[in-house]
């Protein structure tokens, strides 16, 4: 199986700031990884797929770049709605398998 | 907007079966998309179980595959998810979600249905 490795697992931000998320992948991806918000109870949202590519409906702060065993997740500005759990998925080769998660928290 | 709402038991003895449900809504289950189940143990990274077409065909993660029968109910438009013989390594956070046939990012989910296996 793919080993997505994501990092950090925590941190801590404040509204305004820029935030970056990596998931490391143990073998190539190409591009095939899409990314997700998750709050306590509700469904997760999928924000990102094709490692850049916006949902529709997701706001442009979000961003996502990277290919083959680094990808990242950067979201700009943050508003108070964006404290959250982000994860990332890979989807090149089944089983499809996901990052551990990072906490986005106020400082 | 299709949606998604799994159900099902909070509360499972162990050894005894773990069933759920998905009900799938604002969408057909018959229109070429995947049907799957992913869970949450605590602590870890979600964990894909396997998915379902809605022609019956599925596929499973290798070590769940004997132990794992997700089926599918066109006529209701749900899709369920059977797993016998819990242990407590099976209490997580089950979720439903849906995939379009050639891409397999998740475009929908459930909420989420905690189960705790205990007795």
């Amino acid at each position: 199986d793919i080993q997505m490795t994501q990092s950090p697992s925590t941190l801590s931000a404040s509204v305004g700031d820029s935030v970056t998320i990596t998931c490391r992948a143990s073998q190539s991806i190409s591009k095939w990884v899409a990314w997700y918000q998750q709050k306590p109870g509700k469904a997760p949202r999928l924000l990102i797929y094709k490692a850049s590519t916006l949902q529709s409906g997701v706001p442009s702060r979000f961003g996502g770049s990277g290919s083959g065993t680094e990808v990242t997740l950067t979201i700009h500005s943050l508003q108070p709605d964006d404290f959250a759990t982000y994860f990332c998925q890979q989807y090149d080769t089944s089983p499809w398998t996901f990052g551990q998660g990072t906490k986005v928290e106020v400082k | 907007q299709v949606q998604l709402q799994e159900s099902g038991p909070g509360l499972v003895k162990p050894s005894e079966t773990l069933s759920l449900t998905c009900t799938v809504s604002g969408d057909s289950i018959g229109n070429g998309d995947h049907y799957h189940w992913i869970r949450q143990q605590p602590g870890k990274a979600p964990e894909w179980i396997g998915n379902i077409l809605y022609t019956g065909v599925t596929h499973y993660r290798t070590p769940l595959r004997s132990r794992v029968t997700i089926s599918v109910d066109t006529s209701k438009n749900q899709f369920s998810l059977r797993l016998p013989s819990v242990t407590a390594a099976d209490t997580a956070v089950y979720f439903c979600a849906i995939t379009s046939s050639i891409d397999f990012y998740f475009y929908s989910w459930g909420q989420g249905i905690p189960i705790t296996v205990s007795s």
